[in-house]
C-alpha cells in the first residue's frame, strides 16, 4: 500500500532562509509525486509534481523538488523564504493508474518570521 | 472566474439531520473527488467520478452518497450526520482519471456537527 510521511508537522524558518520541507514515501511501483499547498481558508493549490524524466522538477513560486528514488524522498525546497510562503503544505503520492487516487502526508505547516 | 465552486461554503447543522454539499466545475474537466480534511488537516479520498461514474469509493459510511448528474457537477449528501462528520470538504476536478493530472480543488465547505 501507498503512504507518504512528512517529517515535521510544523517547520520555522525566517524570511530569506532556505525552506526545506520533507517527504518520504513508500510505493510498490514508481509512483507519481505532488507537492500540494493550502493557504489559510482556501483549497489546495499544485506547486509542482513529478512524473517521468528529470529527477528535479520546478514549480511555481520558486519552489523545486528533487525525486531521490534510493532514498524514497521528494524534498521540497526554496532558497529564499518570503512571508507570502506560510501556509500548509502537503505531500501526495499516486501509483500510474486512471483513478487519479492521491494519497496525501498529513502536512506541514510552514511559517516564516520576519 | 471560478475554476472549482462549492455550496456552502460553511454548514452548521444538528445530529441526525441530512445535508447536501454541491459541487460545479467549469473547466471541462471528466473526473471529479470529494475529500475529507479532519480536525489534524489530514486529507483523505473519499469518492472519484469519471464521466458520472464512481471510480473510487473508499471506505466511508454508507450514509455518505454521491451523485453526479453531469460531468461538471458532484455533490455529496450525508444522512443522518454524526458529531465526526465534522470536518472540511473539499471537491477538486481533473482533465482525466489519470493520476499524472493536476487535481484542482474548490475553496472548501465548513461542516459543524452539533
Amino acid at each position: 500500500a501507498q503512504s507518504v510521511t512528512q517529517l515535521g508537522s510544523h517547520v520555522s524558518v525566517s524570511e530569506g532562509a532556505l525552506v526545506l520541507l520533507r517527504c518520504n514515501y513508500s510505493s510498490s511501483v514508481p509512483p507519481y509525486l505532488f507537492w500540494y499547498v493550502q493557504y489559510p481558508n482556501q483549497g489546495l493549490q499544485l506547486l509542482l509534481k513529478y512524473t517521468t524524466g528529470a529527477t528535479l522538477v520546478k514549480g511555481i513560486n520558486g519552489f523545486e523538488a528533487e525525486f531521490k528514488k534510493s532514498e524514497t524522498s521528494f524534498h521540497l525546497t526554496k532558497p529564499s523564504a518570503h512571508m507570502s510562503d506560510a501556509a500548509e503544505y502537503f505531500c501526495a503520492v499516486s501509483e500510474p493508474s486512471n483513478t487519479g487516487k492521491l494519497i496525501f502526508g498529513q502536512g506541514t505547516t510552514l511559517q516564516v518570521k520576519p | 472566474d471560478t475554476a472549482v465552486s462549492q455550496t456552502p461554503k460553511y454548514l452548521v447543522t444538528q445530529m441526525g439531520n441530512d445535508k447536501s454539499i454541491k459541487c460545479e466545475q467549469n473547466l471541462g474537466h471528466d473526473t471529479m473527488y470529494w475529500y475529507k480534511q479532519d480536525s489534524k488537516k489530514f486529507l483523505k479520498i473519499m469518492f472519484s467520478y469519471n464521466n458520472k461514474e464512481l471510480i473510487i469509493n473508499e471506505t466511508v459510511p454508507n450514509r455518505f452518497s454521491p451523485k453526479s448528474p453531469d460531468k461538471a457537477h458532484l455533490n455529496l449528501h450525508i444522512n443522518s450526520l454524526e458529531l465526526g462528520d465534522s470536518a472540511v470538504y473539499f471537491c477538486a476536478s481533473s482533465l482525466t482519471g489519470d493520476s499524472y493530472n493536476e487535481q484542482f480543488f474548490g475553496p472548501g465547505t465548513r461542516l459543524t456537527v452539533l
